[in-house]
């Protein structure tokens, strides 16, 4: 089945830098790659999302590249600020028997990411 | 619009005491449905996932079952809780094919 490898696993930055967090996975046939923003006791939400036929998409400050013959994708924090505080997640949609994926999201392990002011 | 109801968000279990943990979805047909378990905050761990009525697949070995006996129900299960069950447990649904998945507001369960 599909892994899904996160890191860092913590980062800390200050107000205005950037950030970046990277994800490697092992099912080339996953083609769905979302990123989930979790506040402490909270359900994860969608942050941004890409399909492999894409390399690079980007939401106001948030952004995330897909390399797919490396099998890696990224996201990218610029201007943080202090309500970006939360822990990440990123997933990929592997493939079930067959070749079918159904949706079946694989998550990294989650990088808590602490911004200071 | 469509909405996920987990419930109870908090639970206190003993062990070797039964658990059911209920999902159902709103406003949406022939969702696919999760249940996934976090552990100290970190880490979404996929439990089940269900294709349809009684179409489930276990990802993991555990003390844990799951049924789905109508379209937008998912039931998590135990018959006997060990202490390693405590986790943050979340329900979650999505349309099919490769898409977002909506997540539940999520049970707290503590077995002592």
């Amino acid at each position: 089945g599909e892994n899904v490898e996160q890191h860092p696993s913590t980062l800390s930055v200050q107000e205005g830098d950037s950030a970046v967090i990277k994800c490697t996975y092992s099912d080339s046939a996953s083609n769905y790659f979302p990123w989930y923003k979790q506040e402490l006791g909270k359900r994860p939400q969608l942050i941004i999302d890409i399909r492999s036929n894409v390399g690079e998409k980007k939401d106001q400050r948030i952004a995330v590249t897909l390399n797919k013959t490396a099998k890696h994708f990224s996201l990218h924090i610029t201007e943080t600020q202090p309500e970006d505080s939360a822990v990440y997640f990123c997933a990929a949609a592997g493939r079930g028997a067959g070749g079918t994926s159904y949706g079946k999201l694989t998550f990294g392990q989650g990088t808590i990411l602490t911004v200071h002011p | 619009s469509q909405t996920i109801h987990q419930w109870p968000a908090t639970l206190v279990q003993p062990v070797g005491s039964p658990l059911s943990l209920e999902c159902t979805v709103e406003g949406t047909s022939n969702p696919n449905l999760y249940w996934y378990r976090q552990a100290a905050g970190r880490g979404l761990q996929l439990l089940f996932y269900s294709i349809g009525i009684d179409q489930i697949s276990s990802e993991v070995p555990q003390n844990l079952s799951a049924s789905r006996p109508q379209d937008r129900q998912f039931i998590l299960s135990s018959k006997k809780l060990l202490l390693s069950d405590s986790g943050f447990y979340l329900c979650a649904w999505s349309y099919r094919g490769d898409t977002e998945a909506f997540f539940g507001q999520g049970t707290r369960l503590t077995v002592v």
